[in-house]
């Protein structure tokens, strides 16, 4: 078990280009997270999958965002024609949904994107 | 909507001190209750966590916290900080797919 894993760590780009991240889940985690972290805030949620299924997609998630999870295990999250305030740490966290009220999530170190 | 309140944003303690940390939350139905620490230049590590049960629950490093129902709260506590304490603290709330986390409280332990 090596943790949750992201990619890249930063991530500095120009506004308007698109950025694509990565994480990889601890092996055998059903249920995979990301948020979104700024500065002096706790993570934000942006959306979940269980397996390969999107199942929830938070109102912060504007049509710029996509997240895929096409055969249950790594993620990507892609950001298109990025804009400023898209600057934050991208986080990522896993669980396995073993039963009700056992859902513990376990966190990635995070992407750290710089629109410039 | 759900919401986490953690009332202190920064804490300064010197060594050997109590802490207690304050959480609220809004929601009214059955929870799940973190606590999760971040210390500087690592990522987000459980502290510890309440699903039922005994409302006073301990995790790892000497913290505790309790659940307390009726005032809507998850308070963490520890009886004797020490200089590697100093991290940010996040209180979460989970129900059914919706996990809110609080804005985070910086905790600073002078040696």
């Amino acid at each position: 078990d090596t943790g949750v894993s992201q990619n890249p760590r930063h991530k500095i780009t120009k506004r308007g280009q698109n950025v694509t991240f990565r994480c990889d889940p601890i092996s055998e985690h059903n249920r995979l997270y990301w948020y979104r972290q700024t500065l002096g805030q706790g993570p934000e949620f942006l959306t979940y999958f269980q397996n390969e299924a999107q199942l929830e997609k938070s109102r912060l998630l504007s049509d710029r965002f996509s997240a895929e999870r096409p055969k249950g295990s790594f993620s990507t999250l892609e950001i298109q024609r990025t804009e400023q305030g898209d600057s934050a740490m991208y986080l990522c966290a896993s669980s396995r949904r073993a039963g009700l009220g056992t859902d513990t999530q376990y966190f990635g170190p995070g992407t750290r994107l710089t629109v410039l | 909507a759900q919401s986490v309140s953690q009332h202190n944003h920064h804490v300064i303690l010197s060594e050997a001190a109590s802490l207690e940390l304050g959480c609220n939350y809004s929601y009214g139905g059955t929870v799940n209750l973190f606590w999760y620490v971040q210390y500087p230049g690592q990522h987000l590590q459980l502290l510890l966590k309440y699903f039922s049960g005994d409302p006073l629950v301990k995790g790892i490093k000497g913290f505790e916290a309790e659940f307390i129902k009726s005032k809507f709260s998850f308070n963490l506590r520890k009886p004797s900080v020490q200089w590697s304490d100093t991290a940010e603290y996040f209180c979460a709330v989970h129900n059914n797919n919706d996990m809110r986390f609080g804005a985070g409280t910086r905790l600073t332990v002078k040696p």
